[in-house]
């Protein structure tokens, strides 16, 4: 079955500062791959997303890309604010929308 | 409406009961999922449905039955489950199965 790793498990940046967390996959059947954030209490909430055929896709501050060869996609949000600060999880889904979700990245942002 | 409900937010229960957990979406959407997520852990795949019928069952325990009534509503039969299923149950739907996900704020199980 799919296998998604995801880094850094943990994540202290500098509000202003950058914020990259990296996933793999192994499943060549899996072709969309959503970002999701969650808060604490809180349902996971779609922050962007990427389909098999796209290499980047950028939406303000937060953008993706997506390595298909390479079997890897990546998340960066620019400039980042105390409120970014929450866990992010990756995803790879296949058509059958068999989804596998990477292990988190807990994103702490300090004023 | 852009919102998936769930009730109730939080359900106690002891392993000789008999419950159901609830979701529900006004989106017109088509696919609709339960997952189960532990604490500090991410969210796994329990059941898919696409257009009413169960698509996918990740060998998830007889103990869970879900169920959709139809199109806007999904359901969670839970019977002597164990302390370990305890968790938060969070339920999903998309327009269709290769489309974006709206998570639900999920259901708190504790089993006793």
């Amino acid at each position: 079955g799919e296998n998604v790793e995801q880094h850094p498990s943990t994540l202290s940046v500098q509000e202003g500062d950058s914020a990259v967390i990296k996933c793999t996959y192994s499943d060549s059947a899996s072709n969309y791959f959503p970002w999701y954030k969650q808060e604490l209490g809180k349902g996971p909430q779609l922050i962007i997303d990427i389909r098999s055929n796209v290499g980047e896709k950028k939406d303000q501050r937060i953008a993706v890309t997506l390595n298909k060869t390479a079997k890897h996609f990546s998340l960066h949000i620019t400039e980042t604010q105390p409120e970014d600060s929450a866990v992010y999880f990756c995803a790879a889904i296949t058509n059958a929308g068999k989804s596998t979700f990477g292990d988190g990245t807990t994103l702490t942002v300090k004023p | 409406d852009t919102e998936v409900t769930q009730t109730p937010k939080h359900l106690v229960m002891g392993m000789t009961n008999k419950k159901s957990l609830k979701c529900e979406q006004h989106m017109g959407h088509r696919a609709m999922y339960w997952y189960k997520q532990k604490a500090k852990k991410p969210p796994e795949l329990m059941f898919v449905y696409s257009y009413e019928k169960l698509s996918i069952n990740e060998s998830v325990p007889s103990r869970f039955s879900p169920e959709c009534p139809n199109s806007s509503l999904l359901n969670l039969h839970l019977h002597a489950l164990q302390p370990e299923d305890s968790a938060l149950y969070l339920c999903a739907s998309s327009r269709d199965v290769i489309r974006e996900q709206y998570f639900g704020p999920g259901t708190r199980l504790t089993v006793t």
